[in-house]
């Protein structure tokens, strides 16, 4: 069974202050992998997509990045952070069965 | 634009059966899948429907009709724990790409 590790589960950063946010996935190969936001009350906004090694789709502008150096690392970025860039973050991996496995999530607070 | 649309908030009481409906209007629509997300926690992955009509999924069913851009989640037997937020998702485009309604939150009371 697929397994999706998320790190730091909590943090809070300043603003104008970088972030790195990894997220790795066990279990399976060659998945589709996603980058989601949540802000609270809020639905999912789908951020980045990332179908193999050094493919990442954006689909919102905004002030994050997307990396995925290894087929079961996802790596998103910022290197100066708004007050805006808070919420939930959630890593997902999908394949052929349509469902999509999230990540536990990372809660960011930029102050 | 692309959008789902359904309740903020849903109540009910325990042993119920609940509806939460959902309409979407998205382009390169393929399928609706429903989540399931507790306060604090991640989604998890409850049903995908690609044709019309209803799935069964032991107390949770969900169905589609692809000419009203209509779906529902249909919770039978309500308990306790099934209170969280629900969320419909559409695949819109290719690379299985999600998109989310804002969620319903049901409360079950005893």
């Amino acid at each position: 069974s697929q397994t999706i590790h998320q790190w730091p589960a909590t943090l809070v950063q300043p603003v104008g202050s970088p972030l790195s946010l990894e997220c790795t996935v066990e279990g399976t190969s060659n998945p589709n992998l996603y980058w989601y936001r949540q802000a609270a009350g809020r639905g999912l906004q789908l951020l980045f997509y990332s179908v193999g090694i050094g493919q990442i789709s954006s689909e919102v502008p905004q002030n994050l990045s997307a990396s995925r150096p290894q087929d079961r690392q996802f790596i998103l970025s910022s290197k100066k952070l708004l007050l805006s860039d808070s919420g939930f973050y959630l890593c997902a991996q999908g394949q052929a069965s349509k469902a999509q496995y999230f990540g536990p999530g990372t809660r960011l607070l930029v102050l | 634009g692309q959008s789902l649309e359904q309740p903020s908030e849903v109540t009910a009481v325990e042993g119920a059966i609940v509806q939460i409906n959902c309409t979407y209007q998205t382009s390169g629509f393929y399928g609706l899948s429903w989540y399931q997300q507790h306060d604090g926690g991640a989604p998890t992955f409850l049903s995908y429907n690609a044709l019309d009509g209803l799935e069964e999924t032991g107390r949770f069913s969900s169905f589609l009709s692809r000419s009203d851009s209509y779906g529902y989640l249909l919770l039978q037997e309500l308990q306790m724990k099934d209170s969280a937020s629900y969320f419909c998702a559409a695949f819109s485009g290719g690379y299985n790409k999600l998109i989310f309604g804002a969620g319903t939150r049901l409360a079950v009371h005893p």
